[in-house]
C-alpha cells in the first residue's frame, strides 16, 4: 500500500482564491512528521510546512496551513490568497518515527500540479 | 536558513563513463545526507541515505556498485554515477539533515544528467 496518497494529479485555482491539496498518509507508527514541499519548474524542493503526530494545532505558515485530520490519516494542504507564483508541483511528504531517531527518511506523494490562473 | 549546493547543476556525458555529484552543506553541519532520484513529472525516490564517516544505507533495488555514495566530512557528500547508461539520465536531489536534531531537511537545487 502507498504510504502516501496525493489523489490530484493536477489542479487549477484563481489568483487570489484559495486551494486545497489533498494528501492522505498511511503508518502504524505513532509517532510520525507530515511535511509539504513546493517544486518549481526549476526544480528545487522548497519546504512549505510541517506536522507532528503529536501536534495539538494545525500547522500555519503565512499563506499555508495544514488541515490536519489524524483519525482520517489526511494532511491537506491550504494556500490562501493563491498568487501566480504558486504554480508549481506541490508534494506531500511523510517521516514515520521519532525526529531524534536515527532513521529520519522521507515518503513523497506523487506530487500535485497546481496552476494558478491570472 | 540553512543552504545545500550541488554541483554541476547540469551534466552531459558519455554512456560507459563516470559522473560525479557533489552535494554540499554550506552553512551547517550535516550528520546525515539523503540521495534522491527524480524521473520527469515523477515523485522523488530516495536512492540511499549517507552518514557522516560511514557507509551509506541503500534503498531496496538501488545497485551500491553502480551508484557510489561517499560522506566524507559533515559538509560533503558525493555520488557517483559508474559506467552511466542512458537510463541513468534523471534528476538527481540530495538534502541534508542538521547535526542537531531537526525536523527538517535541507534540499539542494538538483543536477540533471543526461547520458548519451
Amino acid at each position: 500500500a502507498q504510504k502516501i496518497t496525493q489523489t490530484q494529479p493536477g489542479m487549477f485555482v484563481q489568483e487570489k482564491e484559495a486551494v486545497t491539496l489533498d494528501c492522505t498518509y498511511d503508518t502504524s507508527d505513532p509517532s510520525y512528521g507530515l511535511f509539504w514541499y513546493k517544486q518549481p519548474s526549476s526544480g528545487e524542493m522548497i519546504f512549505l510546512i510541517y506536522q507532528g503526530s503529536y501536534d495539538q494545532q494545525n500547522a500555519t505558515e503565512g499563506r499555508y496551513s495544514l488541515n490536519f485530520q489524524k483519525a482520517r490519516k489526511s494532511a491537506n494542504l491550504v494556500i490562501s490568497a493563491s498568487q501566480l507564483g504558486d504554480s508549481a508541483m506541490y508534494f506531500c511528504a511523510m517521516r514515520e518515527g521519532d525526529s531524534g531517531g536515527s532513521n529520519y527518511k522521507l515518503t513523497f506523494g506523487k506530487g500535485t500540479l497546481l496552476t494558478v490562473n491570472p | 536558513g540553512a543552504v545545500v549546493s550541488q554541483h554541476p547543476s547540469r551534466v552531459i556525458c558519455k554512456s560507459g563513463t563516470s559522473v560525479k555529484i557533489e552535494c554540499r552543506s554550506l552553512d551547517f553541519q550535516a550528520t546525515t545526507m539523503f540521495w534522491y532520484r527524480q524521473f520527469p513529472k515523477k515523485s522523488l525516490m530516495l536512492m540511499a541515505t549517507s552518514n557522516e564517516g560511514s557507509k551509506a544505507t541503500y534503498e531496496q533495488g538501488v545497485e551500491k556498485d553502480k551508484f557510489l555514495i561517499n560522506h566524507a566530512s559533515l559538509t560533503l557528500s558525493t555520488l557517483t554515477v559508474t559506467s552511466a547508461h542512458p537510463e541513468d539520465s534523471s534528476f538527481y536531489i540530495c538534502s541534508a539533515r542538521q547535526l542537531a536534531s531537526s525536523y527538517e531537511q535541507y534540499f539542494g537545487p538538483g543536477t540533471r544528467l543526461t547520458v548519451t
